[in-house]
Order: C-alpha cells, then sequence, then structure tokens
C-alpha cells in the first residue's frame, strides 16, 4: 500500500496522559499537514511542514501539542496532558510540491480516533 | 463568519434521482477549489477539482461563481454508493497548502 498510514488508528487515554500519533506520507511527498476533525465538522487545519520544517501552526495548536518531522520523511504529533476537548480524528495529509499537477492535491490517511476519558 | 459554508442537508434521494447542493466561501482571494467526498468514519478523498468554467466526471458536475462566491456539485443518476458526506474546499494562493473545510453535505441514497 503506497498511500498514507497512520497508527495507531484509535487511541483511548485518560485525562492528563500523554499521547503520540505517527503519520507516514506517500514516499515523494514533500509536505505533510496535520488536521483535526470533530464530529460534524470538516477537517481544520493544525499545522504542516515542508520536507523537515515545520512551515506553519495553527492556533488550534496549543502548547500542549507538538508536532516533528525529523528527517523529512514520517511525522509524529503528540498530546501532551490531554483533555477531554481533545478527543478526535486527528488526519494526516502529504502532497507534493514537484508533481506535475494542475493542482497539488493532498491526499489524506485514515486519521487516528483519539478518545480521552 | 466561517470560510466556507455548506448546507449540512441531508439530502435524501432515490437512486436514478438527480441531486445538486452548494457551498458558498467567504474569502474573494480564494483560487484553488476542490470537492472531498467522506464517508462515515473514514478519511476525505478527493472527488474532483473544480474549474473556472465548470467540469464533469462522469456523472459529477461541478460548478463556480465566483462573482457570487460560490460553489456547485451536481450527482446525477445516483447510486447508493454516493452515499456519504461531500466536503467543499477551498484554499488562498498566499496560503496555497492550507485547506480550508466545510462541515460537509450529507447525502443518502436509498434503494
Amino acid at each position: 500500500d503506497t498511500g498514507v498510514s497512520q497508527n495507531p488508528r484509535h487511541k483511548i487515554t485518560k485525562r492528563g496522559q500523554n499521547v503520540t500519533f505517527r503519520c507516514d506520507p506517500i514516499s515523494e511527498h514533500n509536505r505533510l499537514y496535520w488536521y483535526r476533525q470533530t464530529l460534524g465538522q470538516g477537517p481544520e487545519f493544525l499545522t504542516y511542514f515542508q520536507n523537515e520544517a515545520q512551515l506553519e501552526k495553527s492556533r488550534l495548536l496549543s502548547d500542549r501539542f507538538s508536532a516533528e518531522r525529523p528527517k523529512g520523511s514520517f511525522s509524529t504529533l503528540e498530546i501532551q496532558r490531554t483533555e477531554q476537548g481533545d478527543s478526535a480524528m486527528y488526519l494526516c495529509a502529504s502532497s507534493s510540491t514537484v508533481l506535475q499537477e494542475p493542482w497539488e492535491t493532498q491526499y489524506f490517511g485514515p486519521g487516528t480516533r483519539l478518545l480521552v476519558l | 463568519r466561517k470560510e466556507v459554508e455548506q448546507d449540512p442537508g441531508p439530502f435524501n434521494v432515490p437512486e436514478g434521482a438527480t441531486v445538486a447542493f452548494n457551498c458558498t466561501y467567504s474569502n474573494s482571494a480564494s483560487q484553488s477549489f476542490f470537492w472531498y467526498r467522506q464517508d462515515c468514519r473514514k478519511e476525505p478523498k478527493l472527488l474532483m477539482s473544480v474549474y473556472s468554467s465548470g467540469n464533469e466526471d462522469g456523472r459529477f458536475t461541478a460548478q463556480l461563481n465566483r462573482a457570487s462566491q460560490y460553489i456547485s456539485l451536481l450527482i446525477r443518476d445516483s447510486k447508493l454508493s454516493d452515499s456519504a458526506t461531500y466536503l467543499c474546499v477551498v484554499n488562498l494562493p498566499a496560503n496555497d497548502y492550507k485547506l480550508s473545510f466545510g462541515a460537509g453535505t450529507t447525502v443518502t441514497v436509498r434503494a
């Protein structure tokens, strides 16, 4: 499977615990994005990387959230001291700025569904 | 005001019917427009990009009206498999990396 993969697919944790999610983008894609989606809403942009550089962080991304992409390949999203309001689907997407497409298309992974009790 | 607004539906239609719905966007500088499809508890998948002149992809037709800042999607000859949530997506040339999603329009096709 050459699509975007995310692990774990589901995570249940207790309030106050730390969690870490992983995203493996499509191999030739240089951009990687994190979005959050809650029930009944569309995905909301959190942050993105071009290669290993994190170029923007949404104001939705509080200090408890940190994302890395150390070698410009996979990325991790960590949430510290989780709160019940963090319960959501966390989606990763990737795209390429070098492929010859009319528009840069973002391809999404299956998401990690987080439930904070 | 939200950047992208959609009628949440649901649109309940019989097989074979035509269904159409719109979304509106707030920023007139928006440059790229897409429809994504999302099945229940799955990730969004690109359905089609929306060209300025409107475009078709099989049974799906997308239209863009820049003057009124809305995008439409029409589905002809609906199939059961078209049941999904359709997400309207725009982005700005200054922030081409950031997709702004609507909350989605739910379509249910019944036998």
